[in-house]
């Protein structure tokens, strides 16, 4: 895992979808989590993904492709409290659960 | 529990002085990281406790930097001699059992340094 790469910025209007993909690389890939993090605030979990597929919690889905080094996280129903920043982050093969962030992808959504 | 505490929330302090943070992780978490965050970027691991056993160091970790975790509860990072460069939001973390368990992270310490 590590050497993670996100889009700084992105924009969207309220009620849209927005997609913000992440890469990373394959090798000692041990999962793959995103946070979200308003400003000022700390970083909350969103999802964690460790095989290939969609996982879906309500808004929110993320995907993972292991061999392509690539995830993504969508959001549906835009609101404008989505507004924030985005942080994906793989685990290495430490045995714990060392996180490796990207930048981060910052959000704005408007009406 | 009212999930990862830091104190101070916000620490100023002069060129050269030392400081000290301080994490209450949530209670049953045997795991506690310190995470640094610079305006702009995501955050950076710095170290990683399991109980009160600190079992990596980022090399992100001069020696001025020293962290503790004396009874496998609280941890305290000391700052010591710091520099503009040290200017950050510091971030303290905690979770249980298996490494795909999602962390939960306090609200930072934000140092400034002038």
């Amino acid at each position: 895992g590590q050497n993670i790469d996100q889009p700084t910025e992105m924009t969207a209007t309220e009620g849209a979808i927005v997609q913000i993909n992440c890469t990373y690389q394959t090798s000692g890939f041990n999962g793959l989590f995103w946070y979200q993090q308003h400003a000022g605030e700390a970083p909350t979990f969103l999802s964690y993904n460790v095989l290939d597929g969609l996982e879906e919690k309500g808004r929110f889905s993320s995907f993972l492709s292991r061999s392509k080094g690539y995830s993504y996280l969508l959001l549906k129903e835009l609101q404008m409290k989505d507004s924030a920043s985005y942080l994906c982050a793989d685990i290495g093969n430490t045995g714990f659960q060392k996180l490796v962030f990207g930048t981060g992808t910052r959000l704005l959504v408007s009406p | 529990d009212t999930g990862v505490s830091q104190d101070p929330r916000h620490k100023i302090t002069k060129r050269g002085q030392n400081v000290t943070f301080r994490c209450d992780p949530i209670s049953e978490h045997n795991r506690l990281y310190w995470y640094r965050q610079t305006l702009g970027q995501g955050p950076e691991f710095l170290t990683y406790f399991q109980n009160e056993a600190q079992l990596e160091k980022s090399r992100l970790l001069s020696d001025r930097f020293s962290a503790e975790r004396p009874k496998g509860s609280f941890s305290t990072l000391e700052i010591q001699r710091t520099e503009q460069g040290d200017s950050a939001m510091y971030l303290c973390a905690s979770s249980q059992g298996q490494v795909d368990t999602e962390a939960f992270f306090g609200q930072g310490t934000r140092l400034t340094v002038v």
